[in-house]
């Protein structure tokens, strides 16, 4: 499958900062879907990509899907402590999922 | 609707010992994964089954082996369980049909291997 990178590892900002996060191929992706994981939890869907040039926003949240859909990011506006986890990419193959490595987030309130 | 469901949620193993970790999820699903999740390397994909009575490799299958035994159920299997072998492992389902392959996540198993 096609590998997805993600950077940065992990970032640490003040409560009410912003935050983004990288998803980045060498190749062309189907589509990207983000996954957020608490400490200790699961993960969980948080939304699906699919267009070239896709933008989507949930609330302080926002998606983007590159025009030539070999990168996407996801940006978080005035953090919140309840925003904290890990946030994963993961590029859509046939059948199945390939997971980046995740942005760790980490907040101070 | 209880989703993807996984048991046991905790376990220690010793080295050579064997199990079996269940997995069932609700939804009619047609597809079943397993993933493992180690410190910094975030998900990593050991089998899944895309329907029932179909199982396939992924990234690191190696010392594992899996049972779709019906469309409910996928369960994977360590024969003979190495230190390598600890970590976290979840369960997923999805469809893989239509526009989505959004996939739902069990709680997790957390397996120490000494």
């Amino acid at each position: 499958g096609q590998q997805v990178m993600q950077i940065p590892q992990y970032q640490h900002v003040q409560e009410g900062e912003d935050f983004t996060t990288y998803c980045n191929s060498s190749t062309t992706l189907s589509n990207i879907q983000w996954y957020k994981q608490r400490p200790g939890g699961h993960p969980v869907f948080l939304i699906q990509l699919v267009k070239s040039g896709e933008v989507k926003k949930q609330k302080r949240l926002t998606f983007q899907f590159g025009e030539a859909k070999k990168n996407s990011s996801l940006h978080i506006t005035a953090t919140q402590t309840t925003d904290v986890g890990t946030y994963f990419c993961a590029n859509q193959g046939a059948q199945k999922l390939v997971f980046g490595q995740g942005t760790r987030l980490t907040i101070n309130p | 609707n209880a989703g993807v469901t996984q048991t046991p949620k905790f376990q220690v193993l010793k080295t050579g010992q064997s199990m079996t970790l269940q997995c069932a999820q609700d939804m009619n699903h047609n597809s079943m994964y397993w993933y493992r999740q180690d410190p910094g390397m975030g998900l990593r994909l050991i089998y899944y089954s895309a329907s029932e009575g179909t199982t396939d490799k992924g990234e690191v299958p190696n010392g594992y082996n899996v049972s779709r035994l019906n469309k409910r159920e996928f369960s994977l299997r360590l024969e003979s369980a190495a230190p390598s072998q600890t970590s976290v492992y979840f369960c997923a389902s999805s469809w893989t049909s239509g526009y989505s392959y959004e996939q739902y996540f069990g709680p997790g198993t957390r397996l120490t291997v000494t």
